[in-house]
């Protein structure tokens, strides 16, 4: 079956300072995608990336990096020199086909203080 | 480009009565797939449509239904409204193909009393 486990349920970092936040996720596929998704205070899901099991290549967007580490099934994300408007719910979230449904994680809620 | 709408934005039901939602999708996308998200088991998959047909489905009780027009547009429909079905459900759709970043909607707000 597959699950995605999101352990740090909530956060809080002063602004500037770097943050990971950690997705572990099973799946008994060989093939599956992996994405994150970040939902800000008005409740919207944006999508941010994604990520095909065969594509172990680390990606930098900006501020935000991902690492895919398929020996420890890990999905990290992180944001370097966090800035409060990055303040949201982030899911991590898996599906094991193109057509097929995505199993979120629970989520972890980001506070950047000022 | 217009994103993907849903209607209402917020209800409020009693329990017993049931509600239909509504979500229209980027044009050009003929999948809409529906979530519920609550605080306790976060965000959870109900179902997609895709050209009319349902092509996957999570794991809630036939309380729980949709459909999808020939638009494209799609509604769920939640019939005997218990308490714990008050959530915000999400609406997100996506062209089909086999690259499926799905774009959502705000959601809409149920509050069953």
């Amino acid at each position: 079956a597959q699950k995605v486990t999101q352990a740090q349920t909530e956060i809080s970092v002063v602004e500037k300072e770097d943050v990971t936040l950690d997705c572990v996720y099973e799946t008994r596929d060989t093939t599956y995608y992996l994405f994150w998704y970040k939902q800000p205070p008005s409740g919207e899901l944006v999508f941010l990336i994604r990520r095909n099991s065969f594509d172990e290549q680390n990606e930098i967007s900006g501020r935000y990096s991902w690492n895919f580490q398929k020996s420890t099934s890990s999905f990290n994300f992180t944001i370097t020199a966090s800035q409060v408007v990055d303040s949201a719910v982030y899911f991590c979230a898996l599906s094991e086909a193109p057509d097929d449904k995505i199993i979120f994680g629970k989520g972890t809620r980001l506070h950047i203080l000022p | 480009k217009a994103g993907v709408t849903q209607t209402p934005r917020y209800l409020i039901k009693t329990r017993g009565q049931q509600v239909t939602l509504s979500c229209s999708p980027i044009s050009g996308h003929r999948s809409v797939s529906w979530y519920q998200q609550t605080p306790g088991q976060g965000l959870q998959f109900l179902f997609e449509y895709f050209s009319e047909t349902q092509r996957n489905k999570g794991n809630f009780p036939g309380r729980f239904s949709g459909r999808q027009f020939s638009n494209s547009r799609s509604e769920m429909n939640v019939s005997t409204l218990e308490l714990g079905d008050s959530a915000l459900y999400l609406c997100a759709s996506k062209t089909g193909d086999s690259y499926n970043e799905q774009f959502f909607g705000p959601g809409t707000r149920l509050t069953v009393l």
